[in-house]
């Protein structure tokens, strides 16, 4: 079983749709979550980051951390076009030496026009 | 500049070239990293640099060489590739490497192994 678990998609909404992304995991340990946006030919950014469970806010997005279920989520409202990129999801735990991340395969979100 | 710049973007090399990709963070963090990412996989951590010393080899070829001259750049050394060498090879910079804080990317080099 993959430490982390997260559907390719690809998933396409119309816009203005309500976007869910979600990513599971199997290690109990994880105590920080991530986010990253990945646009076509650029490099993985930063949209959210979280500690234990509970949601985070920042603008149109929301971060969901379920530790009990061990199940975080990404949801996005009002989606946009320039909302279409593959999203990341990554979460730390400690590890021998201190933290070691682990990145989900990422799912790619197509939002149309 | 700011962030994380990687030099070049696309490189296209036979499998018997040497070639180098650079990183240089702009950040002023102290850890550096090398990733692998391959279609639809997840990304694959090579080598993890904290204040200019290797801290992590994850058991990567000895194909690919890390060098970390100062705190700031990065380079990947390439010899003797293979075609399964081909991906997106991303840099990524934290303030401490081991620690929680999250990593910062760059725009990767798209390597082509022919």
């Amino acid at each position: 079983q993959k430490e982390v678990e997260q559907d390719p998609g690809p998933l396409s909404v119309p816009e203005g749709a309500i976007v869910s992304l979600n990513c599971t995991y199997s290690n109990s340990a994880f105590q920080y979550f991530m986010w990253y946006r990945q646009y076509s030919r650029k490099g993985p950014e930063l949209l959210m980051y979280t500690y234990s469970s509970g949601n985070k806010e920042d603008g149109r997005f929301t971060a969901q951390v379920d530790k009990s279920s061990k199940y975080i989520s990404l949801f996005i409202r009002d989606s946009q076009p320039s909302d279409s990129a593959t999203y990341l999801c990554a979460m730390s735990a400690r590890s021998t030496g201190g933290f070691k991340t682990i990145f989900g395969a990422g799912t790619r979100l197509f939002v149309k026009a | 500049e700011t962030g994380v710049t990687q030099t070049p973007r696309h490189l296209v090399m036979g499998m018997t070239n040497k070639k180098s990709l650079k990183c240089e963070q702009h950040l002023g963090h102290n850890a550096m990293y090398w990733y692998k990412q391959s279609a639809k996989k997840p990304l694959e951590l090579m080598f993890v640099y904290s204040l200019e010393e290797r801290v992590e080899n994850n058991s990567v070829p000895s194909r690919f060489s890390p060098e970390c001259p100062n705190s700031s750049h990065l380079f990947l050394h390439l010899h003797t590739l293979q075609p399964e060498d081909s991906a997106l090879y991303l840099c990524a910079s934290s303030q401490a490497a081991g620690g929680n804080q999250p990593q910062h990317f760059g725009d990767g080099t798209r390597l082509s192994i022919l």
